[in-house]
C-alpha cells in the first residue's frame, strides 16, 4: 500500500529555512510527480508546487517563487521542500502528495497525501 | 480570497443530502477537470472524487460530483456524522502564472 511519511514539526526564527521530507513507499516513486500544499491554522489548502522525481522538474507557485526549492532523492525515494527566509506567514501545516496527472496537467490528481509537517515561524 | 467559490459551511441532518458547489472561471474549472477533497478534523486531506464525478476505490457511492461550465458540485446523499468534515474543491488554472487553485473550503456539519 502506498504511504508518504513526514518529517516531524520543526519551529524556526523569522528569516530561516526549513527543509521538510517526505518518504514514499508502496509504488515506484519516479512514476508519479509529488505535490507540495499547505495550510496555514484555520485556514484553507493553498498549492506550492510540484516536482517529478523522474527528470526533476520542477513547477513553482509565482508566489513562493525564488524562496522555495522541491528536490527528490531517488535512492531513498524521498522529495523534499525547502522553504527560505521565512516570515510569520509561511506558519503552517506543510503536506506531500503523491500526484496522477490529468491530460495535459502532470500533477492534477491528489490520491494520497503524506500526514502533514507543522512548521512554526516564531522570534 | 480563494479563486474558486465554495460557501463556507453546509448542514444537515443524518439521512439528508446535502449539495456544495464550487465557482470558478474560464481558466480553471471551464478548462481542466475538478477534485473534490475530504479533510476530516485534524488529519490529512483525502481525494474524494476526481475527474468531475470519479470515486476512487473506498469512497462510498452516496459521494457524488459533477461539472456545469465554471461551476462544480459536490453532493453527499444519505448524510452521515462521519461526513462531518471539510470539503475543498480543486482543479488547474491555465491563466499566465498557471497553477492548482483550491476553493475556500466548506464545513459540512450534521446535524
Amino acid at each position: 500500500q502506498v504511504h508518504l511519511v513526514q518529517s516531524g514539526g520543526d519551529v524556526k526564527k523569522p528569516g530561516a529555512s526549513v527543509k521538510v521530507s517526505c518518504k514514499a513507499s508502496g509504488y515506484t516513486f519516479t512514476t508519479y510527480v509529488i505535490t507540495w500544499v499547505r495550510q496555514a491554522p484555520g485556514q484553507g489548502l493553498e498549492w506550492m508546487g510540484w516536482i517529478s522525481p523522474y527528470n526533476g522538474n520542477t513547477k513553482y507557485t509565482q508566489k513562493l517563487q525564488g524562496r522555495v526549492t522541491m528536490t527528490t532523492d531517488t535512492s531513498t525515494s524521498t522529495a523534499y521542500m525547502e522553504l527560505r527566509s521565512l516570515r510569520s506567514d509561511d506558519a503552517a501545516v506543510y503536506f506531500c502528495a503523491r500526484s496522477r496527472g490529468d491530460g495535459v496537467v502532470p500533477a492534477a490528481i491528489f490520491d494520497y497525501w503524506g500526514q502533514g509537517t507543522l512548521v512554526t515561524v516564531s522570534s | 480570497q480563494s479563486v474558486l467559490s465554495q460557501p463556507p459551511s453546509a448542514s444537515g441532518t443524518p439521512g439528508q443530502r446535502v449539495t456544495i458547489s464550487c465557482s470558478g472561471s474560464t481558466s480553471n474549472i471551464g478548462s481542466n477537470t475538478v477534485n473534490w477533497y475530504q479533510q476530516l478534523p485534524a488529519t490529512a486531506p483525502k481525494l474524494l472524487i476526481y475527474r468531475n464525478n470519479q470515486r476512487p476505490s473506498g469512497v462510498p457511492d452516496r459521494f457524488s460530483g459533477s461539472k456545469s461550465g465554471t461551476s462544480a458540485s459536490l453532493a453527499i446523499s444519505g448524510l452521515q456524522s462521519e461526513d462531518e468534515a471539510d470539503y475543498y474543491c480543486a482543479t488547474w488554472d491555465d491563466s499566465l502564472d498557471g497553477g492548482e487553485v483550491f476553493g475556500g473550503g466548506t464545513k459540512v456539519s450534521v446535524l
